[in-house]
C-alpha cells in the first residue's frame, strides 16, 4: 500500500462544476504539498499546508492532520484547469524528503 | 526570473551509454532536489543537496548513478551506463533553504529514452 492514496485516480468535469480531490496518507508528516503539472510536463507548486486551509484564487486546499486527509477544491471549473494534480508529503523527521501520490488526472470539458 | 534551467530537454541514447542531465538552481537558493517520473511509480526524489553537499541519497535506484553539485548554481546527474530501464523524465527543483513550508520550484525536466 502506497504511503499517499489519491481519489479519484482520474476525473472528467464539466465547466462550472465544484471538483475535490482527495489524498490521504499513511505516515506522519510535517507538512503536505499539493502540486500541478501541466499537459506539457511543467510542475508548479499550488499549496504547502500543514494546517487548516488555504485559497487562492479558486482553488482551495484543506489538511485534517488528525485524519491524515486533504483535499483540493476547485470552484468554477475551466478547461485551463485540466492537469494532473500531485499530493505530495514531508515526513516528520526527514527535513525535505516529498513522498508522492500517483496523481489524479483531470479534465474539464466546455 | 530564468527558474530552474534544465538540458538537455531531450535525450535519446543507447544502452551502455553514458548519460548526464544538468541544472542550475535559481539564484540564492540552497537546496537542490533531484526526481525521477515514470508511468509506473510517478515522481520518486533521487537525491537532496543542501548548501552543495547531499543530504539524503536513499532514493537513488543502484550504483550506475551519481549525482554531484560542485557549486551553488550547478548540480549534475549522471547514470553509467544507462539501461532502457532508466527511460524517465527527471525534474530538478530547488528551494530556499530546507524548512518545511520551503516552496519547490521545478525545472521543466529531462525526458530520457534508453534505447
Amino acid at each position: 500500500k502506497n504511503e499517499v492514496e489519491q481519489s479519484p485516480q482520474n476525473l472528467t468535469a464539466q465547466e462550472g462544476e465544484f471538483i475535490t480531490i482527495n489524498c490521504s496518507y499513511s505516515v506522519g508528516i510535517s507538512a503536505l504539498h499539493w502540486l500541478q503539472q501541466h499537459p506539457g510536463g511543467g510542475i508548479v507548486s499550488l499549496f504547502m499546508l500543514s494546517s487548516g486551509k488555504k485559497k487562492h484564487g479558486r482553488l482551495i486546499a484543506t489538511i485534517n492532520i488528525q485524519e491524515k486527509h486533504s483535499s483540493l477544491h476547485i470552484t468554477a471549473s475551466h478547461p485551463r484547469d485540466s492537469a494532473v494534480y500531485i499530493c505530495a508529503v514531508r515526513r516528520s523527521g526527514t527535513a525535505s524528503k516529498l513522498t508522492f501520490g500517483t496523481g489524479t488526472r483531470l479534465q474539464v470539458t466546455l | 526570473d530564468a527558474g530552474v534551467i534544465q538540458s538537455p530537454r531531450h535525450e535519446v541514447t543507447e544502452m551502455g551509454q553514458e548519460v548526464t542531465l544538468r541544472c542550475k538552481p535559481i539564484s540564492g537558493h540552497n537546496s537542490l532536489f533531484w526526481y525521477r517520473q515514470t508511468m509506473m511509480r510517478g515522481l520518486e526524489l533521487l537525491i537532496y543537496f543542501n548548501n552543495n553537499v547531499p543530504i539524503d541519497d536513499s532514493g537513488m535506484p543502484e550504483d550506475r548513478f551519481s549525482a554531484k553539485m560542485p557549486n551553488a548554481s550547478f548540480s549534475t546527474l549522471k547514470i553509467q551506463p544507462s539501461e532502457p530501464r532508466d527511460s524517465a523524465v527527471y525534474f530538478c527543483a530547488s528551494s530556499q533553504g530546507l524548512a518545511v513550508l520551503n516552496e519547490q520550484f521545478f525545472g521543466p525536466g529531462t525526458r530520457l529514452t534508453v534505447l
